[in-house]
């Protein structure tokens, strides 16, 4: 079936670094992915939907200068979150779907990021 | 009032038991419904599409009642394997953007 990565699966960064974190569909072409943050227990909360090839729609609430969001390519969506800081430790979940099937989602297997 | 709600649980329930979750959601154009599984620590996958008819896949089985606005998952002859967070999920008419509920909590204990 299709599938998408994610990478890396755990990071750990020190506070005020940024960090990277990439979302490839392996088998299909996705113009739109989504980027999700969970916390313990808490349910899947959408930060940003992201276009390929134009600006990613932020969530009320969350800072675009902080989460940056690029979508070079129809099978590649990067999320890099700026300055970090000890409250934005969480599990960072992508899904994507394939063009045209906007009701099939396929996720990514998340990030867990520890800000230290 | 949220878009789509759940009880969060947890549901603890012996083997072999019978369990019903549901999950409510406000918008009567939603069109599409799914439930997904999620485990601990890990990332969400899809258990079944929710049709009109219902729709049945071994031991789960799944139900939308339109007029109440809930979908249904009914899991028969609970195995310990089946303690897990399910969450259910909507797409309302002309969106692309699904809406989650928080997850009901399941589980199943010897």
């Amino acid at each position: 079936g299709a599938v998408v990565s994610q990478h890396p699966s755990r990071v750990i960064c020190k506070s005020g670094t940024s960090v990277k974190i990439e979302c490839r569909s392996l088998d299909f072409q996705a113009t739109t992915m989504f980027w999700y943050r969970q916390f313990p227990k808490q349910s899947l909360m959408l930060m940003a939907t992201s276009n390929e090839g134009s600006k990613a729609t932020y969530e009320q609430g969350v800072e675009k200068d902080k989460f940056l969001i690029n979508h070079a390519s129809l099978t590649l969506s990067t999320l890099t979150v700026t300055s970090a800081h000890p409250e934005d430790s969480s599990f960072y979940i992508c899904s994507a779907s394939p063009t045209g099937q906007g009701n099939t989602i396929y996720f990514g297997e998340g990030s867990w990021l520890t800000v230290v | 009032r949220k878009e789509v709600e759940q009880d969060p649980g947890p549901f603890n329930v012996p083997e072999g038991a019978t369990v019903a979750f549901n999950c409510t959601y406000s918008n009567s154009a939603s069109q599409s419904f799914f439930w997904y599984r999620q485990d601990c620590r890990k990332e969400p996958k899809l258990l079944m599409s929710v049709y009109s008819s219902g729709n049945e896949d071994g031991r789960f089985t799944a139900q939308l009642n339109r007029a109440s606005q809930y979908i249904s998952l009914l899991i028969r002859d609970s195995k310990l394997s089946d303690s897990a967070t399910y969450l259910c999920v909507v797409f309302s008419g002309g969106s692309y953007i699904p809406t989650f509920g928080r997850g009901t909590s399941l589980i199943v204990h010897p």
